[in-house]
């Protein structure tokens, strides 16, 4: 069936160096991808989307990188704050019908001051 | 600008009773998304609503089911409760049915089945 998962599901980072969150996905059907945010005791928020027609999406202190070849899904957070503390979930989706998002297990990030 | 809302906060049930759970989107958005969030395991989709009409369904029972009221407002009802059913359940809503509507989430209901 569909999945969507992350290679890492904890992550560690030194406050101002840069973040790498990996996922890769299943369904080489899907050609909709976002980045989560999820702050605990909060809904997810969403960071940054691409769609399967680019391989880069560059956010205010974020970048998506999409690898279709090896169904690949990066998050780069750049420059490293303590907000950035949260799990990171990637998600799927089909531009056309469905509509659900398949979500990815999700990597806790850590900033350590 | 209004978030979207969900009530209650915490909901605590035994197996075997019902619970209602609900979820106002943002003014103006049309569509609204329910999703399960069990403890370590990131969310699965459970049902999509548009315009009053169920538009898709996730992989859970029947005893799972929901509705969208003319406001665009929305309930999840689960039935005959089980303990697997503790989770955080979450809304979102966007502004129409393009997949490149962003999913605006809220907070969550939290359900403990004891």
């Amino acid at each position: 069936g569909e999945s969507v998962g992350l290679h890492l599901p904890t992550l560690s980072v030194q406050e101002g160096d840069n973040s790498i969150i990996n996922c890769a996905y299943s369904n080489s059907a899907s050609d909709y991808f976002i980045w989560y945010k999820q702050e605990s005791g909060k809904g997810p928020q969403f960071i940054i989307d691409i769609r399967s027609n680019m391989d880069k999406r560059q956010g205010q202190r974020v970048t998506v990188l999409l690898n279709k070849t090896v169904k690949h899904l990066s998050l780069q957070i750049a420059a490293t704050q303590p907000g950035d503390s949260a799990v990171y979930f990637c998600a799927e989706s089909k531009i056309q019908g469905a509509q659900k998002l398949v979500f990815g297990q999700g990597t806790r990030l850590t900033i350590n001051p | 600008e209004a978030g979207v809302t969900q009530s209650p906060t915490h909901l605590i049930k035994t197996r075997g009773q019902q619970a209602t759970l609900r979820c106002s989107p943002i003014s103006g958005h049309t569509s609204v998304y329910w999703y399960q969030q069990a403890l370590g395991l990131g969310l699965q989709f459970l049902l999509w609503y548009d315009e009053g009409e169920e538009r898709n369904r996730g992989n859970f029972p029947p005893r799972f089911s929901g509705r969208q009221f003319p406001n665009y407002s929305s309930e999840l009802n689960v039935n005959a409760l089980e303990l697997e059913d503790s989770a955080l359940y979450l809304c979102a809503s966007s502004l129409g049915t393009s997949a490149y509507n962003e999913q605006f989430f809220g907070p969550g209901t939290r359900l403990t089945v004891l």
